[in-house]
């Protein structure tokens, strides 16, 4: 089993829809969770961070279930600017290294 | 704040021939340091990291080394570059897990 897998997508949604992604993790010991934004050619740029008790950021909700050992990412309203690949990210559990998933692709149509 | 930066932006070099990327941290000491690629269409790999000065992890074994000379600066070097040493290196510092990842801007290397 991966460490972390996401669905690659594409997911193709028009705009102000509503969109969500899961990822999973097999390292229960994992404490620190994130979304990341990877645009085409571009470096990975911080999202927001997943708290335990869920979080939201305008139109972006992030949700931990640790019992299950998954992540989800909501986006409401989605915007064209909202393209991009997203990356769900799960430290290791030891050390100072988090874990990349392969990213899920968002495609945003008029 | 924090900067981090990283060159050359593009690079084109032929097979055999040597490699040295650099990356420096700005506005922080101690960084935890990493070197990313990331292959056409692929994911994240992490290729080595550093928790201080002179202390190098590596996580894949390959023709690719890398040092630490000083507190916030990471080289990514080869000897003799492969074609499939390709893609997009990627430098990242934090200072916690907790605090994730910030990149830099990334090297795309084409090796002909």
């Amino acid at each position: 089993r991966k460490e972390v897998e996401q669905d690659p997508g594409p997911f193709n949604v028009p705009e102000g829809a509503t969109v969500a992604f899961n990822c999973t993790y097999s390292n229960s010991a994992s404490q620190s969770f994130f979304w990341y934004r990877q645009d085409c050619r571009k470096e990975p740029k911080l999202l927001m961070s997943v708290y335990s008790s869920g979080n939201e950021d305008g139109r972006f909700t992030a949700q931990l279930n640790r019992a299950s050992q998954y992540i989800s990412l909501l986006i409401r309203d989605s915007k064209l600017s909202d393209s991009a690949t997203y990356l769900c990210v799960v430290d290791t559990g030891t050390a100072s290294k988090l874990t990349f998933g392969t990213g899920t692709r968002l495609q945003v149509t008029l | 704040s924090q900067t981090i930066h990283q060159w050359p932006a593009t690079l084109v070099q032929p097979v055999g021939s040597p490699l040295s990327l650099e990356c420096t941290v700005e506005g922080t000491s101690n960084p935890n340091l990493y070197w990313y690629r990331q292959a056409a269409g692929r994911g994240l790999q992490l290729l080595f990291y550093s928790v201080g000065i002179g202390q190098i992890s590596s996580e894949v074994p390959q023709n690719l080394s890398a040092s630490r000379p000083q507190d916030r600066q990471f080289i990514l070097s080869s000897k003799k570059l492969l074609l499939s040493d390709s893609g997009f290196y990627l430098c990242a510092w934090s200072v916690s897990r907790v605090a994730g990842y910030t990149f830099g801007s990334g090297t795309r290397l084409t090796v002909v």
